[in-house]
């Protein structure tokens, strides 16, 4: 049974930190890696998708990947009270194709003034 | 407007009543999925589609029918529903790397 694990939190970050979420997987075969966001009573969005080890930068948003480690994280610069929102982890085995997906519990983040 | 749509948003049944919870979508996607989130339990794969007449289990099925007679519709079926099976349900379409989700249908079963 393929697991994704994340820190419940909740993370709080000051308005303007680096907010640092992370994400552990336990099969060794996964090869995509997603980052959405949830807000309180929405559906989930994506943020980032990754595959390849190393780091993938979109605008605020740091999606790093080391697959060595079974670790994937996201960074969020300059944080705002507007990224308050649960973070998912979430992971396949195909590369694209949006195939099923294993959801780790979230991470919540708390943006403060 | 590119959406997953589900109805009905929001459902109160009794124990053994049948029920379905339809989702459709307008993006000519192939893939489609049924996903429940519980408190403490994230986001759990119920059944998906890869395409018409194309179904399987994901990790929560039991209790769930699904069908996919046409591309744009992927209605869930709860024939005998229990009160374990309260939740939030989210329907999701893709075509490639991103799951677009539906709005969510809050269920719950008495």
């Amino acid at each position: 049974q393929k697991e994704v694990e994340q820190n419940s939190g909740p993370l709080s970050v000051p308005e303007g930190a680096i907010a640092s979420l992370n994400c552990t997987y336990s099969d060794r075969g996964s090869q995509s890696f997603f980052w959405y966001r949830q807000y309180s009573g929405k559906s989930p969005e994506l943020i980032m998708f990754i595959y390849s080890n190393g780091d993938k930068e979109d605008g605020r948003f740091t999606a790093q990947l080391n697959k060595a480690s079974q670790y994937v994280s996201l960074l969020i610069r300059d944080s705002q009270p507007s990224d308050s929102a649960t973070y998912l982890c979430a992971v396949t085995d195909p590369p694209g194709g949006g195939n099923k997906l294993t959801f780790g519990t979230g991470t919540q983040l708390k943006v403060e003034l | 407007e590119a959406q997953v749509t589900q109805n009905p948003r929001y459902l109160i049944t009794v124990t053994g009543k049948k029920l379905t919870v339809t989702c459709s979508q307008n993006m000519n996607h192939e893939y489609m999925s049924w996903y429940r989130q519980d408190p403490g339990l994230g986001l759990r794969q119920i059944y998906y589609s890869m395409n018409v007449e194309v179904t399987d289990k994901g990790d929560v099925p039991e209790g769930y029918k699904v069908s996919r007679k046409e591309k744009r519709n992927f209605p869930l079926i709860l024939e005998s529903p229990s009160p374990n099976q309260t939740s939030l349900y989210f329907c999701a379409s893709s075509l490639r790397n991103e799951q677009f989700f539906g709005p969510g249908t809050r269920l719950t079963v008495l």
